[in-house]
């Protein structure tokens, strides 16, 4: 099974920080990496399918970048309404595996 | 505009069979490409994919829970079941389903979710 990874657990940050979440997979996976948010008591949202490609209506702030087993996620300019937590996912035609989230606290 | 609703029961015992129910519109589970799959989560922990189903009926399943897990789909009544025997305390979960048109899939439009407690 593909392992995810995700660092860091969680990040501290101030309104207008750029951040950076990592995610690695423990073998190739192309470029078949979705990146989703969540906020408390609500269902994931989806942010970036295929690593780099940005889902219609999510803000350009966000940006997802990387293949083969190290991704990142980007917020270039955090927003109030980016406090959350953020999961990336694997996607393949037979698996699907996520990794265990990074929260993103405000500092 | 595509949604997705969660129903079942709230409370399962332990050893007991959970059927949970995604009842969707805006999309028709008989379109080329399309598929529904179930993901949980614990309370105050990470996103689990269960199982997903195309509208061809092939279906995938999480290599962990393949025993357990039966995915089905009624294309006339916008439904798909999900089906988890033997079900035990660390089963208590938010269950979602969740939309794909992509293949590999990747779920682009997720319902609410609806919280399970297995408790005797």
């Amino acid at each position: 099974d593909i392992q995810m990874t995700q660092s860091p657990s969680t990040l501290s940050a101030s309104v207008g920080d750029r951040v950076t979440i990592t995610c690695r997979a423990s073998q190739s996976i192309s470029s078949w990496l979705a990146w989703y948010q969540q906020k408390p008591g609500k269902a994931p949202k989806l942010l970036i399918y295929k690593a780099s490609s940005l889902e219609s209506g999510v803000p350009s702030r966000f940006s997802g970048s990387g293949s083969g087993t190290e991704f990142t996620l980007t917020i270039s300019s955090l927003q109030p309404d980016d406090f959350a937590t953020y999961y990336c996912q694997h996607y393949n035609d037979y698996s699907w595996t996520f990794g265990q989230g990074t929260k993103v606290e405000i500092k | 505009q595509i949604t997705l609703k969660e129903s079942g029961p709230t409370l399962v015992k332990p050893t007991q069979t959970l059927t949970l129910t995604c009842t969707f519109s805006g999309f028709s589970l008989s379109t080329s490409g399309v598929g529904v799959g179930w993901i949980r989560q614990p309370p105050g922990k990470a996103l689990e994919w269960l199982a997903i189903i195309y509208w061809d009926d092939d279906k995938r399943y999480s290599p962990s829970l393949k025993n357990r897990v039966t995915i089905t789909k009624d294309t006339s009544k916008n439904q798909v079941v999900l089906t988890m025997t033997n079900m035990d305390p660390v089963d208590t979960a938010t269950y979602y389903c969740a939309h794909s048109i992509t293949i590999p899939a990747y779920m682009d439009v997720w319902g609410k979710g609806t919280t399970v407690t297995v408790s005797s």
